[in-house]
C-alpha cells in the first residue's frame, strides 16, 4: 500500500541556518512522483518542489532541494538559509501511476524558525 | 492568471444538514481534486474530476459527492453531516491528469459541524 511517513512532528531552526525535513515513502509502483508542500497558518497549500522516480538528479528550486535516495525510499527536503517566513507546516506527498489524481500526504512537520 | 479560488471561506452547519462547497480551478486547468484535512493531520483525498467525469475516489462514503462543470469549476456536496466532517476542505487543480503535474491548491473552506 502507498504510504508517506514524516517522523518529525516539530522542528526548530535558527534563522539563516539549513534544515532537513525527513520523508520516507512506500509504493510498489516504479513510476511515481514526490512532492513537498508548505502550509502556513492561513491554510493554503503551497507547492515547493517535485521529484520524479526516474529523475537522475536531485531536484532544486531556489533555497529548496530534495535529497532523493531511491534505494532507501527517502525524499528529504532541505531548506537552506532559513527565513522567518519559512515557519509553517510542511507536507511530503506522493502520487503513483495507479491513481494519478490522488496525492497521498504524510502527517506533516511543523517548522519554527527562530530569530 | 487567476489561481484556485474556493467559497465560502468558513461555514458552520449542524449535524444532519447538507452542504455545498465550490471551487474555481486555475485558468486552463481541466482537473480538480478535493481533499479533507482534519486538524493536525495531512489532507486525505476525497475524489478527482477530469473533464467533468469522476476519475478516482478515496475512502469516503457516498454522502460525499461532487460535480465538475464545463468551465471546469467544481462542487463538493456532503449530505447528512456528521461531527467528524468538521475539517478544512481543499480543492486543487492541475493542467492534466498526469503523474507529473503539480496540483495547485486553493485557500480552503473551513467547515464546522455542531
Amino acid at each position: 500500500a502507498q504510504k508517506i511517513t514524516q517522523t518529525q512532528p516539530g522542528m526548530f531552526v535558527q534563522e539563516k541556518e539549513a534544515v532537513t525535513l525527513d520523508c520516507t515513502y512506500d509504493t510498489s509502483d516504479p513510476s511515481y512522483g514526490l512532492f513537498w508542500y508548505k502550509q502556513p497558518s492561513s491554510g493554503e497549500m503551497i507547492f515547493l518542489i517535485y521529484q520524479g522516480s526516474y529523475d537522475q538528479q536531485n531536484a532544486t528550486e531556489g533555497r529548496y532541494s530534495l535529497n532523493f535516495q531511491k534505494a532507501r525510499k527517502s525524499a528529504n527536503l532541505v531548506i537552506s538559509a532559513s527565513q522567518l517566513g519559512d515557519s509553517a507546516m510542511y507536507f511530503c506527498a506522493m502520487r503513483d501511476s495507479s491513481n494519478t489524481g490522488k496525492l497521498i500526504f504524510g502527517q506533516g512537520t511543523t517548522l519554527q524558525v527562530k530569530p | 492568471e487567476t489561481g484556485v479560488t474556493q467559497s465560502p471561506t468558513h461555514l458552520i452547519k449542524t449535524r444532519g444538514q447538507q452542504v455545498t462547497l465550490r471551487c474555481s480551478s486555475q485558468s486552463g486547468h481541466n482537473t480538480v481534486s478535493w481533499y479533507q484535512q482534519a486538524l493536525g493531520q495531512g489532507p486525505q483525498f476525497i475524489f478527482q474530476y477530469y473533464r467533468e467525469e469522476e476519475n478516482g475516489r478515496g475512502n469516503f462514503p457516498p454522502r460525499f459527492s461532487g460535480l465538475q462543470f464545463p468551465n471546469y469549476s467544481s462542487e463538493l456536496n456532503v449530505n447528512a453531516l456528521e461531527l467528524d466532517d468538521s475539517a478544512l476542505y481543499l480543492c486543487a487543480s492541475s493542467l492534466e491528469d498526469t503523474l507529473y503535474n503539480e496540483q495547485f491548491f486553493g485557500p480552503g473552506t473551513r467547515l464546522t459541524v455542531l
